[in-house]
Parts: C-alpha cells; sequence; structure tokens
C-alpha cells in the first residue's frame, strides 16, 4: 500500500485566509483526490487531480475556491481559499493502488476557521 | 448519484462481543471498501470486496455483499476497545470511474 503524508496535521486560520495543503505520496501514483469530511459527516470527494492537466471538480466544489496543483506524480496541494468557518472540517487526500483498486487516504488535516 | 447509506448509524457493544453494520447502495459497482477512522483521523483501509464475490474474510473482519439487494455488511467478531471507531463503506462506480462514493458511516463504541 502507499504511504502518504500530509502537511500540517492541524492548523487554526482566520476568516479571510487561505491555507495551502501538502499531499506526499511514497511512489508515483496517477490519480490523486482531495475529500472533505465536514463535522459528524461523511467524506465527500472535492476534485480528482491528475499529473499535467487541470483537477476535475466534482459538483459544488469551485477552483477558485479549492485550487489545486499536481506538480509531479508523488505531490499535491489543495488550496482552501477565502476561508469562513463553513469550511472547517477535515481534508484528506488518498490515492488509488492500482492493481489492486484499493484507494488509501492520508492522515487528513483538520482545519479550523475563527 | 448512488449513496451508500451504513445501519446503525451507532452501535455500542460489550467487548467480546460481535459487531455487525450495514451498508446500502443505489448502484451498480465494481467494488466496495470498508475503512475505520478513529477519532476524526485517517481512514484505514479495511477490506476491498469484488462485485463478484460474495464473502471475504480478514482476520477477526468478513464481509459480504450481495449485489442484488445492494446491500454489503461487515462483521467484528471478538470486539476489541480497540475497535472503537467510525466504519464507512465506500462505492465506486461501473464504468471504470475511481471515484468513491462514502456512506454516511457507523459510529461503534466497545466497552471494555
Amino acid at each position: 500500500s502507499a504511504v502518504i503524508s500530509q502537511k500540517p496535521s492541524r492548523d487554526i486560520c482566520q476568516r479571510g485566509t487561505s491555507l495551502t495543503i501538502q499531499c506526499q505520496v511514497d511512489s508515483q501514483v496517477t490519480m490523486m483526490f482531495w475529500y472533505r469530511q465536514q463535522p459528524g459527516q461523511s467524506l465527500t470527494l472535492i476534485a480528482t487531480a491528475n499529473q499535467g492537466s487541470e483537477a476535475t471538480y466534482e459538483s459544488g466544489f469551485v477552483i477558485d475556491k479549492f485550487p489545486i496543483s499536481r506538480p509531479n506524480l508523488t505531490f499535491s496541494t489543495l488550496t482552501v481559499s477565502n476561508m469562513s468557518p463553513e469550511d472547517s472540517s477535515i481534508y484528506l487526500c488518498s490515492t488509488l493502488a492500482r492493481r489492486r483498486n484499493e484507494q488509501f487516504f492520508g492522515p487528513g488535516t483538520r482545519l479550523t476557521v475563527l | 448519484s448512488q449513496q451508500g447509506e451504513e445501519d446503525p448509524q451507532a452501535l455500542s457493544i460489550q467487548e467480546g462481543e460481535n459487531a455487525t453494520m450495514n451498508c446500502s447502495y443505489k448502484t451498480s459497482i465494481n467494488n466496495l471498501q470498508w475503512y475505520r477512522q478513529n477519532s476524526g483521523r485517517g481512514l484505514v483501509h479495511l477490506i476491498l470486496i469484488r462485485s463478484n464475490e460474495r464473502e471475504k474474510h480478514s482476520g477477526r473482519l468478513r464481509v459480504t455483499l450481495d449485489t442484488s439487494k445492494k446491500s454489503s455488511s461487515l462483521l467484528i467478531t471478538a470486539s476489541r476497545a480497540a475497535d472503537t471507531a467510525s466504519y464507512f463503506c465506500a462505492t465506486d462506480a461501473q464504468g471504470g470511474s475511481e471515484k468513491l462514493v462514502f456512506g454516511k458511516g457507523t459510529k461503534l463504541t466497545v466497552n471494555p
């Protein structure tokens, strides 16, 4: 299985600011995914990030609010822009173990917006 | 879009008892995965079951899949306090989509 790390593990931010979350995988992967988990809720897919192309966003999520970078096959960033308290969530990145179709997750970034 | 629904939403049992959690979904799938999440941390992958499989085991875990009923169950036998966590099912879609749709989860508490 892939080993995935995320930075920061948690942060407390002020309204109106932006935070960039980093996701690092220990092996080259084609697809990376970003999810949001609001307090007490399940996970919702924000976007799919492929290296060398624009991220594909799910309904309800837009690039201006959640810009994503995917500069190489082991790394991606998600920025939460112009934050409001409603953005307080856990943000998780994931990737596929291609041969077995299993999807593995990073430890998550717990974001609190005041 | 398809959506997994787990039941029960919350389950409290004593150590040593078995815990059964169920998941239902709405559309055809390639596979279904179960995850565990401890106290709002990252998700731990437990098991993947393919649409052509009916049952799968991993240690104390047993997963069943009934594609005719569009449902799956996760059984944890001889539960331990360390099994206390939220458990989620996640499905993908036939047609090759790697995107996962998660159920709402079951919060399991195992009392020592």
